[in-house]
């Protein structure tokens, strides 16, 4: 366990509906990071915050993925009229320092 | 643009020997690069970094090494045991550790018994 929580682990959905996740990171750390991983690939880049800033966005953010960290502390990542090129595993890391921690992820599946 | 890619997709190892594994970047002015493990079903784990005013780097059992005439990075493990099987990802953390940290496409590591 490193200490950034990933909320739910799993998800299904179809088509067409919103979901959302969440990361905790670890307490204190102020660089929060969102990655989209698939099968057999390393994970990308999505947008990464510092406290409650959100300082880039990926190309691959598109219009229907919005994320936000409103406090600085916790961070929820909303995908919008989910496609079936959405399924992945959604990682977050957080950062205070060089070393980065990442959550187990929330692996997406949309039917 | 920016880029880390790992030379094997697979490597397969007997239980006990050296493993090494290696990886290229792109970006001349990359810094920062880090090592990560991932094993099934768990995000990548930081195994080790380097920055680029170093050519080597020594953890336990692991050490890095960072050429940065041909631009090439290599993980070597020592004395491979079973518990390494994982994915490992060479990682570019751009101008320094502070910056977003791009991901090659990973080596998956096997050990033979």
């Amino acid at each position: 366990d490193t200490g950034v929580s990933q909320n739910p682990r799993h998800k299904i959905t179809k088509r067409g509906q919103n979901v959302t996740f969440r990361c905790d990171p670890i307490s204190e750390h102020n660089r929060l990071y969102w990655y989209r991983q698939t099968l057999g690939q390393g994970p990308e880049f999505l947008t990464y915050f510092q406290n409650e800033a959100q300082l880039e966005k990926s190309r691959l953010l598109s219009d229907r993925f919005s994320a936000e960290r409103p406090k600085g502390s916790f961070s929820t990542l909303e995908i919008q009229r989910t496609e079936q090129g959405d399924s992945a595993m959604y990682l977050c890391a957080s950062q205070s320092g060089t070393e980065a921690f990442f959550g187990q992820g929330t692996r997406l599946t949309v039917v | 643009g920016e880029s880390v890619g790992l030379h094997l997709p697979t490597l397969s190892v007997q239980e006990g020997d050296n493993s090494i594994i290696n990886c290229a970047y792109s970006n001349s002015a990359s810094d920062y690069f880090i090592w990560y493990k991932q094993e099934s079903g768990k995000g990548p784990q930081f195994i080790i970094d380097i920055r680029s005013n170093m050519d080597k780097r020594q953890g336990q059992r692991v050490t890095v090494l960072l050429n940065k005439t041909v631009k090439h990075l290599s993980l070597q493990i020592a004395a491979t045991q079973p518990g390494d099987s994982a994915v490992y990802f060479c990682a570019d953390s751009g101008y320094s550790s502070a910056s977003k940290i791009i991901f090659g496409s990973g080596t998956r590591l096997s050990i033979r018994p």
